[in-house]
């Protein structure tokens, strides 16, 4: 059973479109969420969320965490093709003596010129 | 020096073969991880190191052996691997306590024949 579900999982836009990427969550002694950016190796970190409600802004990226209904977006206005990769969402919970992430699926975006 | 730096970038392998992946960081994070990534997956927890003790073993098979000799170096011993193990393992490190991201090596990319 998925504890992190991502939608959609690709989507294709043109240069210019804004787009929304999804992530539902179901894990006990939450802490955080993460959005990670992958393109060839390593994920590269974009925003933590802890709060509900308080959207976080980097450029054109946004994101924001709603802790009721366990769901976060990620916003990417003016999409650009260096925006093409891979964009992971990670809950971050209690695992015992740690907290560890557990990644979802991950959303494929291609952004076309 | 925010970077989590791995050795080797690519590295091919017989199954009788004994081979070790390095992760160095100069952070000075004490929670290391070692992550498993596929083909188009997301990665998968393997480990998780909190002062330089073994707190997490995601049920991974004994032909993987972790080590962290000390707070700045994580290993991974690699003994009698299967082809199906051939994947990108990725390191990672992060503060321990409240807010505090995790930060990803560009990887290893293993093949075992």
């Amino acid at each position: 059973e998925d504890k992190v579900v991502q939608s959609p999982l690709s989507l294709v836009v043109h240069e210019g479109d804004t787009v929304t990427l999804n992530c539902s969550y179901e894990v006990t002694n939450f802490r955080s969420l993460l959005w990670y950016k992958q393109e060839k190796k390593a994920p590269t970190f974009l925003f933590m969320l802890t709060s509900s409600g308080i959207e976080k802004k980097s450029g054109r990226l946004s994101s924001i965490l709603d802790k009721k209904e366990l769901f976060s977006i990620l916003n990417i206005t003016a999409t650009q093709t260096g925006d093409s990769a891979v964009y992971l969402c990670a809950p971050e919970y209690s695992g015992g003596s740690n907290y560890k992430l557990t990644f979802g699926k991950g959303t494929l975006l291609t952004v076309n010129p | 020096d925010t970077e989590v730096t791995q050795t080797p970038k690519h590295l091919v392998m017989g199954m009788t073969n004994k081979k070790s992946l390095k992760c160095e960081q100069h952070m000075g994070h004490r929670a290391m991880y070692w992550y498993k990534q596929k083909a188009k997956k997301p990665p998968e927890l393997m480990f998780v190191y909190s002062y330089e003790k073994l707190s997490i073993n995601e049920s991974v098979p004994s032909r993987f052996s972790p080590e962290c000799p000390n707070s700045s170096l994580l290993n991974l011993h690699l003994h009698a691997l299967q082809p199906e193990d051939s994947a990108l393992y990725l390191c990672a490190s992060s503060r321990l306590g409240m807010n505090t991201e995790a930060f990803f090596g560009q990887g290893t990319r293993l093949t075992v024949v």
